[in-house]
Order: structure tokens, then sequence, then C-alpha cells
């Protein structure tokens, strides 16, 4: 069946850039979205691309989409403690991936 | 706007015993999603609702889950009976007509 994938860790120095990425196997996904979690809260829409672009930026988020690939990224500019959080990535039919737990080190 | 509003937030039940959360979207939402998120994973489609009627409940497991969503408006979703691998937070989310998806904070159910 469609699948969403993602690796499971990333941790960064604080002001580094981070960059999470993810693959999708449905590639009629007209969008694609980022979705950031805190501990013991729901989940946060940060973002969404069209399948149309190849690239969205929001402060200090950039979306890349490959869509030849399938393969979608978030980068995070100047990463901050508050950053620290699970991220998940979602295709047009709401299949998550299991998450990328970002830890932030000052 | 007020967000999505979830309860209970937390429940402990006895396996084989029954349940019900129940979701009450942002006004005006016209589509419900329920999802079960065990620890460790990312949320699964369990149903999704527009409006009162079903849309995709392909990954609902029908014997013992169920969910109406009767004047369009809030939801509950019902475990009757439960097993132990229920044990996970039910998030409900609705959306507008746009691409942005509101999720509730979901509801931690434990099954012992």
């Amino acid at each position: 069946g469609e699948d969403v994938e993602q690796s499971l860790f990333l941790s960064v120095r604080e002001g580094d850039s981070s960059v999470i990425n993810c693959t999708y196997t449905d590639s009629s996904s007209t969008y694609l979205y980022w979705y950031k979690q805190e501990p013991g809260a729901g989940l946060q829409l940060l973002t969404y691309i069209f399948s149309n672009m190849d690239m969205k930026q929001d402060q200090r988020l950039t979306v890349l989409l490959n869509k030849k690939d399938k393969h979608l990224s978030l980068r995070i500019a100047d990463t901050q403690t508050g950053d620290s959080a699970i991220y998940f990535c979602a295709d047009n039919d709401m299949r998550f991936g299991a998450g990328t737990r970002l830890t932030v080190k000052p | 706007e007020a967000g999505v509003a979830q309860s209970p937030r937390y429940k402990i039940i006895e396996k084989r015993q029954s349940v019900a959360f129940w979701c009450n979207p942002i006004s005006g939402h016209a589509t419900l999603y329920w999802y079960q998120q065990i620890l460790g994973q990312g949320p699964k489609l369990l149903i999704q609702f527009q409006n009162n009627g079903v849309v995709d409940d392909s990954q609902l497991p029908k014997d013992r889950f169920s969910a109406e969503r009767l004047k369009g408006v809030d939801s509950t979703l019902k475990i009757q009976p439960a097993k132990l691998e229920d044990s996970a937070v039910y998030l409900c989310a609705s959306i507008s007509g746009s691409y942005e998806q509101y999720f509730g904070p979901g509801t931690r159910l434990t099954v012992t």
C-alpha cells in the first residue's frame, strides 16, 4: 500500500539549520503537509506545499519538494531550543510518517 | 476562533469495557477526522466525515469501533469492547474549505 517514511531522530546545535526528510509513495498527492507535535500536545500544522510547487518559504521554514523522487524536506533556519519537537510529514490522504524527533542542543 | 475541543483528556479502562470520546470541531468546518496515535508512531486515520456522511472508514476496525456525526457538527468515537492494543491517543481534527487541518489536544486512552 501507499506509505510515508521519515528518519526517526535528528540532533542539531542551536543556531544551526535543521533538515528533516520525508519520502512518500502516492504520486497522486496534490498537497503534502508538515506538522509539529510538542510533548503532550496535539499536532500543529506548520506548512503545506502543493504538488505543482517545488519550493515554499515561510519565515524560518523552507519546504522542498522533488516529485520525481517523491521526496519532501523541511528546513528550519537558525534552529532554536523551542523547535525541539516531533515533526511529521503527511500526504494528501492523511497518511503520516512515524515522525522525526528533533533535539536542539544549546 | 476556538480550536477543536475533545473530551475527556484522559481515560483508563479495563479490557472488554466500553469507552466513548467526544469531539467538537471548529465552527463551520465541514470535514472531521478521527485518528489513532500509538506511542512512537504517527497518527493513523480511522474515519473521515464530510458533514454527517462518512467519506473514508477503510481503516476503522468496525467489529469494535464505531463513530457518528449525527448533525454534521459534534462527533463521537466509541470502542466496544476495548482491547489492550487500543491504548493510544485518539485525535480529532477538522478542516474547512482550505487545506489547513486543525487538531484537538487528543484523548489518551489506557486499557489495562
